[in-house]
């Protein structure tokens, strides 16, 4: 598989319950990012990675949002206490120079 | 502030017609403005991007055009095809010496095309 991969496809929760998406970029890409997609919108930036190094997040991503990159590989994006206003398609690319692969995202419905 | 404004939010196009998006930033210092393609389900794909040392970047039926002085810039999509129906997304950002970092969305264009 040479495409970027997101598990799982979808989640549904209840509020206040904490979620975990996880990433797996095109190998040979050294760069991570995460954005949030609501329906009607572009992508919104929320962090990205060089490697295992975290090295922006948008003030979007408040505190109740981690995510990790532990090895450079593969990414986790978890949500603490999640809210209703979090339901949202959360999208992973990777990159090179020549531009970003997209994951077919993780949607999160939280009822 | 929104830093990239695409319109219009539909477009609605006939068979072999020609579709025409139109996007504009506010950063001077954005040099990468890509295009993405994206259907229900999926992630957006990369169509074509183009960097502000050219006007002008054909791809196939695809063709962007870059306006620098206007900081605007546009997807012309030829003989459009039912299969072209799509929201399309332009995007700006910053491309530091062949690393991308992150993008700036437009709010989409829901494009399609009728037999």
């Amino acid at each position: 598989d040479t495409g970027v991969s997101q598990n799982p496809r979808h989640k549904i929760t209840k509020r206040g319950q904490n979620v975990t998406f996880r990433c797996d970029p095109i190998s040979e890409h050294n760069r991570l990012y995460w954005y949030r997609q609501t329906l009607g919108q572009g992508p919104e930036f929320l962090t990205y990675f060089q490697n295992e190094a975290q090295l922006e997040k948008s003030r979007l991503l408040s505190d109740r949002f981690s995510a990790e990159r532990p090895k450079g590989s593969f990414s986790t994006l978890e949500i603490q206490r999640t809210e209703q206003g979090d339901s949202a398609m959360y999208l992973c690319a990777s990159s090179t120079d020549t531009g970003y692969t997209f994951g077919s995202g993780t949607r999160l419905t939280v009822v | 502030q929104q830093q990239v404004k695409q319109s219009p939010q539909s477009l609605i196009v006939q068979k072999g017609g020609i579709s025409i998006i139109n996007c504009a930033y506010e950063n001077t210092a954005f040099d990468y403005f890509p295009w993405y393609q994206q259907f229900p389900g999926k992630g957006p794909a990369l169509l074509i991007a183009i960097r502000p040392d050219v006007s002008e970047k054909k791809e196939g039926r695809f063709t962007i055009s870059f306006n620098k002085s206007a900081k605007q810039f546009s997807l012309h999509i030829m003989d459009s095809q039912p299969g072209d129906s799509a929201t399309y997304f332009c995007a700006a950002g910053l491309d530091r010496g062949s690393t991308l970092g992150r993008l700036y969305f437009g709010r989409g264009t829901q494009l399609t095309v009728w037999p």
